[in-house]
């Protein structure tokens, strides 16, 4: 898979939208764009998947640069509940593995 | 549905002991993982299997790692010796993996066990 890069860790406060960005500068034509996001004490957790086009879902919506070389995963309204370290992911169309990165610590104040 | 279900949740064991860590993958579901999470080096791959057949272990550390897949209700971790350093959390996950775009397969995780080894 091709390598992403996220910051380190970001901080919100309750109830206002935070931007996840995650770059992808070396992203091939047929890679999705994958994020997870892992709860203390807890496995990964499935957030939303993207190729080309923006993405909603009732967890977050993803926002796809148009060259593709970045993207964002927007939660609208955050809360104490998506404190969590969030991971953006790159997988080929012909691959069933997806390879971590250290991903983003999102802390949310209240 | 339980979701992947691994046990033992926690584990204690002394250096030189033999470890054997178990998943029930999602029922239904054809390829299973292992991952290993220290602060140190992330989340890492170990080994996936596809239907019981396991497809790359490029990932497990040493010969004194092994999984097996005797079926597709059940999968084992073993390490044999353990060593200090095999303590971390180990997740198992499992996913469909379709006939269509393999990149929309979702991985569900388990719950984890937290390895010590003293």
């Amino acid at each position: 898979d091709a390598k992403t890069t996220q910051p380190n860790s970001m901080e919100s406060n309750e109830e206002e939208p935070v931007h996840l960005p995650c770059n992808h500068s070396t992203i091939s034509g047929t890679d999705y764009i994958h994020w997870y996001r892992q709860l203390p004490s807890q496995g990964p957790e499935y957030v939303i998947h993207g190729l080309t086009s923006n993405v909603n879902n009732r967890m977050a919506s993803l926002a796809i640069a148009e060259d593709r070389k970045s993207s964002t995963l927007i939660l609208h309204r955050a809360t104490l509940r998506d404190a969590a370290v969030y991971y953006c992911i790159l997988r080929g169309v012909n691959t069933n593995d997806m390879r971590f990165g250290a991903g983003t610590r999102l802390t949310v104040k209240p | 549905d339980a979701g992947v279900i691994q046990s033992p949740r926690h584990e204690v064991t002394e250096m030189g002991q033999e470890v054997t860590l178990r998943c029930k993958p999602i029922s239904g579901h054809n390829s299973l993982f292992w991952y290993r999470q220290t602060m140190m080096r992330g989340l890492e791959l170990l080994i996936y299997f596809n239907n019981n057949v396991p497809i790359d272990d490029s990932g497990m550390p040493e010969d004194r790692f092994s999984a097996k897949m005797p079926n597709a209700s059940f999968s084992t971790l073993k390490i044999q010796p353990s060593e200090p350093r095999d303590s971390a959390v180990y997740f198992c996950a499992s996913s469909v993996q379709g006939a269509g775009s393999l990149a929309k397969n979702i991985q569900y995780f388990g719950a984890g066990t937290r390895l010590s080894v003293l």
